[in-house]
């Protein structure tokens, strides 16, 4: 079974701050995609960033880069320049290959002071 | 161009009672996803469909069920409704099956169980 872990219910960044979110996952697969998904408060969610399994090389979007480690299981998001539309809930999701589901984390939620 | 939708946006229905809530996809998408999301939680995947057929089913009951039309739309339906049905049913369209194809939420329906 695939399970994701976020360990940081809450977080908190200064306006132009960088921030961190991290986390882990657990599979037997080996091929497989990772997720950042964004939850405003107004509940839409919104794909951040993708990275694939087999790519060595970490997946970047503007202010939004990830760090992962496969061996270590880590995915961690990395937003820079942090702005106040950044405010809202970042949940981590993990998709087999030839997966139809999510496995989502349980969410950080992230604030962003001005 | 329109994004994913949902009706109706939020619910209130009593124990025992049926629901049916609806999703339609982005034009041209042939899957769809449904997930629950109770509050505090990530979303949990319920169902897949791709085709009109299911593709995939979560660890819930059979109370749950779905189905998809011929335009791809798709209805969730819950029967015998327990208080702790009470959550945010989210859909997700893609093009085709598989981590590679971005998924696309929509804003969710809010269902409460009195």
């Amino acid at each position: 079974a695939q399970t994701v872990t976020q360990s940081q219910p809450e977080m908190s960044v200064q306006e132009a701050e960088t921030v961190t979110l991290s986390c882990t996952y657990d599979t037997s697969e080996n091929n497989y995609y990772l997720f950042w998904y964004k939850q405003p408060p107004s509940r839409q969610m919104i794909l951040v960033i993708r990275q694939e399994a087999y790519k060595q090389q970490n997946a970047t979007e503007n202010r939004f880069s990830v760090n992962f480690q496969k061996a270590a299981k880590s995915f961690s998001l990395k937003i820079s320049d942090s702005q106040l539309g950044d405010t809202a809930m970042y949940f981590c999701a993990f998709m087999m290959n030839t997966g139809n589901q999510f496995y989502f984390g349980t969410g950080t939620s992230l604030t962003v002071i001005p | 161009d329109a994004g994913v939708t949902q009706s109706p946006t939020h619910l209130i229905k009593t124990r025992g009672q049926h629901v049916t809530l609806r999703c339609s996809p982005i034009s041209g998408h042939k899957s769809v996803s449904w997930y629950q999301q109770v509050l505090g939680q990530g979303p949990q995947f319920i169902f897949q469909y791709y085709e009109k057929e299911e593709r995939g089913r979560g660890n819930f009951p059979d109370r749950f069920s779905a189905r998809q039309f011929p335009n791809y739309s798709s209805e969730l339906n819950v029967n015998a409704l327990l208080l702790g049905d009470s959550a945010l049913y989210l859909c997700a369209s893609s093009l085709v099956r598989g981590g590679m194809n971005e998924q696309f939420f929509g804003p969710g329906t809010r269902l409460t169980v009195l």
